[in-house]
């Protein structure tokens, strides 16, 4: 069954700290894979999507993903966290049939100045 | 910009009423989708359409119904709420079935059931 786990339920970090947020998954085929951001009171925000290609993806807001094929993740990272990165983080996969996306749990961050 | 709305930021109900949930999207989107989030659990999609009138069911569509008879609009209606659905209630669309594509959300309506 397709399935996408994030390890970390909450995580906090000194502003200025580098960051990586875990994202696993399960899944037969190459999966398209999503981080999306959720600030406080707001829906989801795209940071960055994996297709195919190049298997180190940029995002917005400073953000890269890491596709590892061979650990089945696609981990999230930013060198330097500012305290407006504090957030809840989704990792989402798409089979591919009518957009339909799988979630995982979802990671707090909170950031300490 | 992709915009989608939902009618409602919050929302208080009482056992038993009929809901409706409103969602619009402004561009021109084929696929609609309505999740609920809830603590540890992330999204969980109840119920998503891929034209007007058509409609599949997600992972947890009982108690829940939905309805798209303009493509822009879809809403999701719980025919007679509990309090096992006070939730986060989320709307997203995305442009194509064919292809794949990022999803986007609305902001959201909290609901409380009491």
């Amino acid at each position: 069954a397709q399935s996408v786990t994030q390890p970390d339920i909450h995580i906090t970090v000194s502003e200025g700290a580098s960051l990586e947020l875990r994202c696993n998954y399960s899944y037969g085929a190459t999966p398209y894979l999503f981080w999306y951001v959720q600030s406080p009171g707001q829906g989801l925000q795209l940071l960055l999507k994996y297709f195919s290609g190049d298997t180190l993806v940029q995002g917005i807001k400073g953000f890269e993903a890491e596709f590892k094929r061979s650990q089945s993740s696609f981990n999230l990272r930013k060198p330097s966290v500012h305290w407006s990165d504090a957030a809840e983080y989704f990792c989402a996969l798409s089979d591919g049939g009518y957009n339909k996306l799988i979630f995982g749990a979802g990671t707090r961050l909170a950031v300490h100045p | 910009d992709v915009k989608v709305t939902q009618s409602s930021r919050y929302l208080v109900k009482r056992t038993g009423e009929k809901v409706f949930l409103e969602c619009v999207q402004d561009m021109d989107h084929e696929n609609m989708f309505w999740y609920r989030q809830d603590p540890g659990l992330g999204l969980r999609l109840i119920y998503f359409s891929y034209d007007v009138k058509m409609k599949e069911k997600g992972d947890i569509p009982e108690g829940y119904s939905v309805s798209r008879e303009k493509k822009e609009r879809f809403s999701l209606i719980l025919e007679s709420a509990s309090t096992n659905q006070t939730s986060m209630y989320l709307c997203a669309s995305s442009p194509t079935r064919t292809l794949v594509y990022e999803q986007y959300f609305g902001p959201g309506t909290r609901l409380t059931v009491t």
